[in-house]
This record gives structure tokens, C-alpha cells and sequence, in this order.
């Protein structure tokens, strides 16, 4: 058990709808990172929230955005949905004193879109 | 443009023996690498790290090896087990600034091997 939690672990929709993922880091992490996993590319990093404050950004698209409350959990928000959109999605976290550099996941919410 | 590149989808090697999975990256400014093991419905757990200043690094029966002139890592597995059959993902990270926290430190995966140890 890593410590960082999400939910749902399961998700089923239609294209066109919105859905919301969270996430819960380890007690203590301050940084909180959102990764696809889709069948034909691998882990894809999205966006790094710090503190509250995004930090970073990758392969996120515009109908995506996340972000992270005063209690360090976060939430991507995925809109207008299309079937590529269907894969895993991981959060990690990270920022213990120490072990910054490592990312500890969560066991991933599967989306799947039909 | 794939820069973390794990050239062999799978590899399968027999309990007892020595497992070594590749990875290769292009981007020379990371400067940390990390080997992720992922189980099937589990997400990515980490397994050991090395940063650039290091040439190996060893954890039990895990060592990793890079060679930054190749701008190649190495993860030997020795002994392997059946219960190390699993998803290997090798990552990298690019600190362009240091500062203090978990500033901009994200991990650049590559497509991951899947190792079979058979018994």
C-alpha cells in the first residue's frame, strides 16, 4: 500500500460527459502528479500540483484541468469525453523530506468511455 | 518523441537466474532515473533509483547500472523470483531548477518490459 488513495477505482461513461477523478496523497506530500496510461503510449505525465499550485504541465489537454484543495487532496476534472479518452489514470505523490524525487502511486481509476 | 525507450516488450527468464532489463534515454539533462515494477489492477510501485552522479546503485537483490556516455541504465534482478513477474517501467526526471520541494520533477516513462520468471 502506497498510501495514496483514488477514486472511483472504476468509472463508466458516454462521450460528450464530464467526469471527476481523486486523489489523496500520502500524509504529508505537498506535490501531486496526474499520469494517463493508455494501451498504445505508456505512462503519460499531465500536470504537477505543488502546495496547492500547479507546477508543471505535460500532455494535458484543454478539455482536461485538475486541481488541489488547502487539504492537499486533488481532482481532474475530464470534459467532453471521447472514446480515446478511455485508459487508467494515476495520480502520485510526492515531498517528504528526503524523498522528493520519489513518486509513489495510487492504484489508478480505470475510465472507460463508450 | 519517445526520450525513456525500454526496447524489449517482454522477457522471460528461469527462477534462480539473473534477469536484466534495458532502458535507454536521449534527453542528457536527466539527471535522476527511477525503475517503477507494476503489478496487473495496482498502480506503478517504486523499486530503487539512481542519480546521475552514481554510476550503480544496489538494493538487495536489485542493482541498477548507468552508463551516461551510452545514455543507458541497467537493472539486474539476481536472484529472480516468480513473484518479480511483473511490468518493469524505467523513468527519468529533469530538475531545470533546484529549489526547495517537489518543484517541476516529472517522470518521463518509457513503455515498460514485461518480465516472466518461470519456476
Amino acid at each position: 500500500d502506497s498510501g495514496v488513495t483514488q477514486t472511483p477505482k472504476h468509472l463508466i461513461t458516454a462521450t460528450g460527459q464530464r467526469v471527476t477523478l481523486r486523489c489523496s496523497p500520502r500524509s504529508g506530500d505537498l506535490s501531486v502528479y496526474w499520469y494517463q496510461q493508455s494501451l498504445d503510449q505508456g505512462l503519460q505525465f499531465l500536470i504537477q500540483y505543488y502546495n496547492g499550485e500547479e507546477r508543471a504541465k505535460g500532455n494535458i489537454l484543454e478539455r482536461f484541468s485538475a486541481q488541489q484543495f488547502p487539504d492537499l487532496h486533488s481532482e481532474l476534472n475530464l470534459s467532453s469525453l471521447e472514446l480515446g479518452d478511455s485508459a487508467l489514470y494515476f495520480c502520485a505523490s510526492s515531498g517528504l523530506a528526503g524523498d522528493v524525487d520519489t513518486q509513489y502511486f495510487g492504484p489508478g481509476t480505470r475510465l472507460t468511455v463508450l | 518523441d519517445q526520450q525513456v525507450k525500454q526496447n524489449s516488450p517482454s522477457l522471460s527468464v528461469q527462477e534462480g537466474r539473473i534477469s536484466i532489463l534495458n532502458c535507454d534515454y536521449t534527453n542528457s539533462m536527466f539527471d535522476y532515473f527511477l525503475w517503477y515494477k507494476k503489478y496487473p489492477a495496482e498502480g506503478p510501485t517504486f523499486l530503487i533509483s539512481i542519480s546521475s552522479i552514481k554510476d550503480k546503485n544496489e538494493d538487495g537483490r536489485f542493482t541498477v547500472f548507468l552508463n551516461k556516455s551510452a545514455k543507458h541504465l541497467s537493472l539486474h534482478i539476481v536472484p529472480s523470483q516468480p513473484g518479480d513477474s511483473a511490468v518493469y517501467f524505467c523513468a527519468a526526471i529533469y530538475h531545470p531548477s533546484k529549489d526547495s520541494g517537489g518543484s517541476n520533477y516529472k517522470l518521463t516513462f518509457g513503455k515498460g518490459t514485461l518480465l516472466t520468471v518461470n519456476p
